[in-house]
């Protein structure tokens, strides 16, 4: 199985802050990596697939990049809805995997 | 719109089976293949098992392969997970979803676009 794993596992930022969470697979995965946003209670919705193509209806301060191993996911100016869960996911191999998840709250 | 409603989860004892289903509508289901993914309380996000359209290609996680079964009903739109022998640790939030697959730098990507609201299933004496 491909270990995918985040970091940092949980972070603080305030509004209108700049952050980046990153994900390092357990071997190349070239793009094949998604980021998805849970909010409690509520399903994952997708942010961006193949490392760095913005799902359609994404704010464009989402952004991310990388190849083999090593990814992050940006979010450029932080609004109050952007508190969530961020997970990212490799889809190299069908046997897909998720990374633990990074909680980022309001600080 | 994409819809995908997912039904049957409960109360269920260690040993018990119990069978989950996840309604579609709003696209052509039989064109997509689609997974089962489950989060335990207060966990993250675990993939379950994946079928393809047609159902010639299937796959489980590791924790549950031999226990669960995926299936589906094109004719149907519908899902199916069929999970017996349950463990205290399949306690989760069961979500499906629709693995959507796109063109990036001359290579075929998928990923999961749509996704249901989630059914909880409990393991418990």
């Amino acid at each position: 199985d491909i270990q995918m794993t985040q970091s940092p596992t949980s972070l603080s930022a305030s509004v209108g802050e700049r952050v980046t969470i990153t994900c390092r697979a357990s071997q190349s995965i070239n793009i094949y990596l998604n980021w998805y946003q849970q909010k409690p209670g509520k399903a994952p919705k997708l942010l961006i697939y193949a490392a760095s193509i913005l799902q359609s209806g994404v704010p464009s301060r989402f952004s991310g990049s990388g190849s083999g191993t090593d990814f992050t996911l940006t979010i450029s100016s932080l609004q109050p809805e952007d508190f969530a869960t961020y997970f990212c996911q490799q889809s190299f191999i069908t046997l897909y995997t998720f990374g633990q998840g990074t909680k980022l709250e309001i600080k | 719109e994409v819809q995908l409603v997912e039904s049957g989860g409960g109360l269920v004892k260690p040993g018990g089976s119990l069978r989950l289903s996840c309604a579609a509508s709003g696209f052509s289901f039989n064109n997509y293949n689609m997974i089962w993914v489950r989060q335990a309380p207060g966990k993250g996000l675990e993939w379950v098992s994946s079928i393809n359209s047609r159902s010639n290609y299937i796959y489980y996680a590791d924790s549950v392969e031999g226990r669960f079964a995926i299936s589906r009903d094109n004719a149907d739109n519908s899902l199916y997970l069929q999970m017996s022998s349950l463990r205290a640790e399949d306690t989760a939030v069961y979500y499906c979803a629709r693995v959507n697959e796109a063109t990036a730098d001359g290579t075929w990507v998928h990923y999961f676009d749509s996704w249901g609201q989630g059914t909880l299933v409990t393991v418990s004496s």
